[in-house]
């Protein structure tokens, strides 16, 4: 099971926390990546990054320069912080368990989503 | 950049008949996507991987199909609670790009 967590409202520039708790499954769990994806009311579903149990990240480029994530095996979490939120942040925010494939050079592709958090919604207004 | 057209945007049938939602990419994706339902007030749910794998508890009325830059989702003799909205995702890129289509809404009659 995974549930978010977050602040609910923040102003324009702030800084968006959110955590994840993972149950019922090892976040080390080496099968896996952990995702972030968000939705904004009344629209579609937007990847917004993922994190391995070692700290690989992978964002998306459209969010990359003010998004990190990161882990925290030992409070079996993963965290997401975003700065500098516009209205344009305002959305329901997932979290998921993602699968992946790792070829031969050893390169990981990201893959689908197979167990999510009920979501958590996030708005920016001042 | 690749994108995802779904088709149609709504579609409205009756109960016990089938319905089938398109996702067109820009560019091929081999067999490398996956479809989701998303129920009112729900997060998504995986019912297909590798374009036509059903994932683990997903009824055999639900079946994907479809390779390189054409896909289906079919459901064949629908159900009421089959009311959701599905959109199709693509992987395996490099480097990694997790692309959603827009979302097809389908409403039982």
């Amino acid at each position: 099971q995974l549930r978010e967590s977050g602040p609910g409202l923040l102003k324009p520039s702030e800084t968006l926390s959110l955590t994840c708790a993972v149950s019922g499954a090892s976040i080390s769990n080496t099968n896996y990546y952990w995702a972030w994806i968000r939705q904004p009311p009344g629209k579609g579903l937007e990847w917004i990054g993922s994190v391995y149990f070692n700290g690989t990240t992978y964002y998306s480029a459209s969010l990359k320069g003010r998004l990190a994530m990161s882990v925290d095996t030992s409070k079996h979490q993963f965290s997401l912080r975003l700065t500098s939120v516009t209205a344009a942040d305002t959305a329901l925010y997932y979290c998921a368990r993602e699968s992946f494939y790792i070829d031969g050079s050893g390169y990981h592709y990201l893959q689908w989503f197979d167990s999510w958090g009920p979501g958590t919604l996030v708005t920016v207004a001042s | 950049e690749l994108v995802l057209t779904q088709s149609p945007a709504t579609l409205s049938v009756s109960p016990g008949e089938g319905a089938t939602v398109s996702c067109r990419a820009s560019e091929t994706l081999y067999s490398n996507l996956a479809w989701y339902q998303q129920k009112p007030g729900q997060a998504p749910r995986l019912l297909i991987y590798h374009a036509s794998t059903r994932a683990t508890g997903i009824p055999a009325r639900f079946s994907g199909s479809g390779s390189g830059t054409e896909f289906a989702l079919t459901i064949s003799g629908l159900q009421s609670e089959d009311s959701a909205v599905y959109y199709c995702q693509t992987y395996n890129d490099w480097p990694p790009l997790l692309t959603f289509g827009g979302g097809t809404k389908v409403e039982i009659k």
